[in-house]
C-alpha cells in the first residue's frame, strides 16, 4: 500500500477564517511533507518532519502553522490566508532517510476569496 | 547547489508516436533520478526511478536510463496513448546528508490527440 490520504479535497475559506488541512499514511514512513503547487508549476517545498519533529521550514509565512501528532498524521492550520495562497496543497511521505521515493497524495485545492 | 532543466512544453502528438521528454540536471554529489506524472486534478505519481548511474527505470512502457556523463533522464514511451496525457517532473533528490528536498523540473505538458 502506497496510498497517502488528505482531506479535504477541496476547500473555499474567507481571509479572516481558520481551517485544517489533514494528511494520512499507514507506510510506516517517518518523514512527511507539505507542499504547495501553484497552476503550470512544481510543487514548492514548505515543510519537512522527521520523526515528528520539524526538520525543514522553507521560510513559509506563520499563517501556515504546521502539526505532526503522531507518525501517521500531518496537519496544516491555516489562519488568516491571503488570496495568493491559492494552490493545491499536497502532502508527501517517504522513509527517513536520503534519496528515497516520495508518495503524494492527490491533494486539497483550496481558494482562499 | 542542485537543479533540473526539463525541456519546455507543451508537447501535443498523436496516439502511437514517439516520446521523448528531456531532463538534465546539476547536482553536486551523485543523487537519485525521478519521473513523476501529474493527471489533471490529482497529485502526483511516481513513474519511475533510477538511484545510481546506468540504471533505467520503467513502467507502463516509460523508460529513462540515468547518464553520468552526460547528466541526463530522459523520458522515452515507444507509442504513447491518449491516457498518457498529464504533465511529467523530472526531479532529483540527493542520497547523502540531511537533506530531503526533492528539486523538481519545471514540468512538461504532453497532450496526446486521437
Amino acid at each position: 500500500d502506497t496510498e497517502v490520504t488528505q482531506t479535504p479535497k477541496h476547500l473555499v475559506m474567507g481571509m479572516t477564517n481558520k481551517k485544517s488541512l489533514k494528511c494520512e499514511q499507514h507506510m510506516g514512513h517517518r518523514a512527511m511533507y507539505w507542499y504547495k503547487q501553484k497552476a503550470k508549476k512544481p510543487p514548492e517545498l514548505m515543510f519537512v518532519y522527521s520523526y515528528e519533529k520539524l526538520s525543514i521550514n522553507e521560510s513559509v509565512p506563520s499563517r501556515f502553522s504546521p502539526e505532526c501528532p503522531n507518525s501517521s498524521l500531518l496537519n496544516l492550520h491555516l489562519h488568516a490566508l491571503q488570496p495568493e495562497d491559492s494552490a493545491l496543497y499536497l502532502c508527501a511521505s517517504s522513509q527517513e532517510r536520503a534519496g528515497v521515493v516520495q508518495y503524494f497524495g492527490p491533494g486539497t485545492r483550496l481558494l482562499v476569496l | 547547489g542542485n537543479s533540473v532543466t526539463q525541456m519546455e512544453g507543451p508537447v501535443t502528438l498523436s496516439e502511437e508516436a514517439f516520446l521523448t521528454i528531456n531532463c538534465t540536471y546539476t547536482a553536486t554529489g551523485y543523487p537519485s533520478l525521478f519521473w513523476y506524472v501529474q493527471y489533471p486534478g490529482e497529485g502526483l505519481q511516481l513513474l519511475l526511478k533510477a538511484t545510481k548511474a546506468d540504471d533505467k527505470g520503467s513502467n507502463k512502457g516509460f523508460e529513462a536510463t540515468y547518464r553520468k556523463e552526460t547528466t541526463s533522464f530522459h523520458l522515452e514511451k515507444g507509442s504513447v496513448q491518449v491516457s498518457d496525457s498529464a504533465v511529467y517532473f523530472c526531479a532529483l533528490s540527493e542520497t547523502s546528508g540531511s537533506a530531503r528536498q526533492l528539486t523538481f523540473g519545471s514540468g512538461t505538458q504532453l497532450t496526446v490527440l486521437p
